[in-house]
């Protein structure tokens, strides 16, 4: 499989409720952000860990990284319809390129 | 921080002409970036660049693909002989204040959505 892999694929939840999207990648990494994508938008910037990290909070994000598992969580807490988007990891080995993930089409219902 | 900005925002063209999509960011930024989202597929990256040279390309980024800075500004990503497969957003990215982009964040444009027909 490929660098910075997302599950689910999709995920439909109800307002209030947790969202979790996970993802993992193959190679070693300096560090692995996290970015939303409205339809047919840009790509914003939400969350940068370190791999020296092991959790990272802003606001109602909440970011894991397993660097033996190869892995991390993005949470989001008590939904909202305006955090329907789709989510990506992406990684930086070391070059200046980042490694997109296949991402997650999150659907947050009122 | 502010993102950057890209023009046009929808481009259409036909197979084998030349087009020319622009990004717009602070002046006083150093490391820029190109990716694309083929519809429905992941972002890839395509070419990063530095202090005006370019620093990183990846496979896609081949003798059709030339990117610049011609006026200490504008950062111009240009494909001399599109082709259908082209078609895709394209998306402009600056490293933050804090430096390199593999290192720390980047900070994406809206994109520009090219029609290859």
């Amino acid at each position: 499989s490929q660098q910075g892999e997302e599950d689910p694929q999709a995920l439909s939840i109800q307002e209030g409720e947790n969202a979790t999207m996970n993802c993992s990648y193959k190679t070693s990494i300096n560090n692995l952000q996290w970015y939303r994508q409205n339809s047919g938008r840009g790509l914003v910037h939400l969350i940068l860990i370190r791999s020296n990290e092991r959790e990272k909070h802003s606001g109602r994000l909440r970011v894991t990284l397993d660097t033996s598992k190869k892995s991390s969580s993005l949470l989001i807490t008590a939904s909202r319809a305006a955090d329907t988007a789709s989510y990506f990891c992406a990684t930086a080995q070391g070059t200046d390129k980042l490694i997109f993930g296949t991402g997650t089409r999150l659907q947050v219902f009122p | 921080e502010p993102e950057v900005t890209q023009t046009p925002s929808h481009q259409v063209t036909q197979m084998g002409q030349e087009v020319i999509l622009r990004c717009v960011p602070i002046s006083n930024h150093l490391y820029f970036y190109w990716y694309r989202q083929i519809l429905g597929q992941k972002v890839e990256f395509l070419v990063s660049f530095y202090n005006n040279e370019i620093s990183e390309k990846s496979e896609i980024f081949d003798d059709q693909f030339s990117v610049e800075r011609p006026d200490g500004s504008n950062f111009t990503l240009k494909i001399r002989s599109t082709k259908l497969e082209d078609s895709a957003m394209y998306f402009c990215a600056r490293a933050g204040t804090s430096g390199r982009g593999a290192y720390n964040e980047q900070f994406f444009g809206p994109g520009t959505r090219l029609t290859v027909l």
